[in-house]
């Protein structure tokens, strides 16, 4: 069984200031998929960014970035330059063999000040 | 991205109506869609998995009979909450993906409110 660990339940950030989302997993499945969805108010899911177990570089989506450190299972998400508009729940999210169901985090409250 | 869009996106129905929710992926073919229901400051929790032109595949717990499950085309599935109760109000969202992609791509969402 697959299962995803968010340990900040919120997270405050300056406007243009970095910040990083923590994410850590499980799996005994060695072929797998992370990915980060952000959640506004308005409660659509939106995908930000993939990473397979066996890619070589963390992946890049503009000013995301996933930290993937295998070893370390974790899979954390870096939003540079932070923004207003980054204000949401972000959920880390993992798939497995047969890549069927995803399995969610409790997710991460982002809140970015002026 | 993939779109992916769900109608209605609200809906208010009295306690023992039938409500169906639909989910269409508009520029790519899914042949597999996926229903949740999230409730408050919580997760989303898988409710079902559906192939295209086979029977879903729900999670433990959820009721089959009252959580009827249509995916006819590779466009499009339909949740249905038959005999809707209080309880059943909630934040349905779907999600599709395309055979040769894993990522999952969500629609809007719905908030159903039962009275």
């Amino acid at each position: 069984a697959q299962k995803i660990t968010q340990t900040q339940p919120g997270m405050f950030v300056q406007e243009k200031e970095a910040v990083t989302l923590d994410c850590t997993y499980d799996t005994s499945d060695p072929s797998y998929g992370l990915f980060w969805y952000k959640q506004p108010s308005s409660g659509e899911m939106i995908f930000l960014i993939y990473q397979g177990s066996y890619d070589q570089q963390n992946a890049t989506e503009g000013r995301y970035s996933l930290n993937f450190q295998k070893a370390r299972k974790s899979a954390n998400l870096v939003i540079s330059a932070s923004q207003l508009g980054d204000s949401a729940m972000y959920f880390c999210a993992m798939t497995a063999t047969g890549f069927q169901k995803l399995v969610f985090g409790t997710g991460t409250r982002l809140l970015v000040s002026p | 991205g993939a779109v992916v869009s769900q109608h209605p996106s609200r809906v208010i129905c009295k306690s023992g109506t039938s409500v169906k929710i639909e989910c269409r992926s508009l520029d790519f073919q899914a042949t597999t869609m996926f229903w949740y229901r999230q409730f408050p400051k919580q997760s989303l929790m898988l409710m079902a998995t559906s192939n295209e032109g086979s029977k879903a595949t729900y999670e433990q717990g959820v009721e089959k009979d009252k959580f009827l499950i249509n995916h006819a085309s590779l466009t499009l599935s339909t949740l249905t909450v038959t005999s809707a109760h209080p309880e059943d109000s909630s934040f349905y969202i779907c999600s599709a993906r395309a055979t040769i992609q894993e990522t999952q791509y969500f629609g809007p969402g719905t908030r159903l409110l039962v009275l």
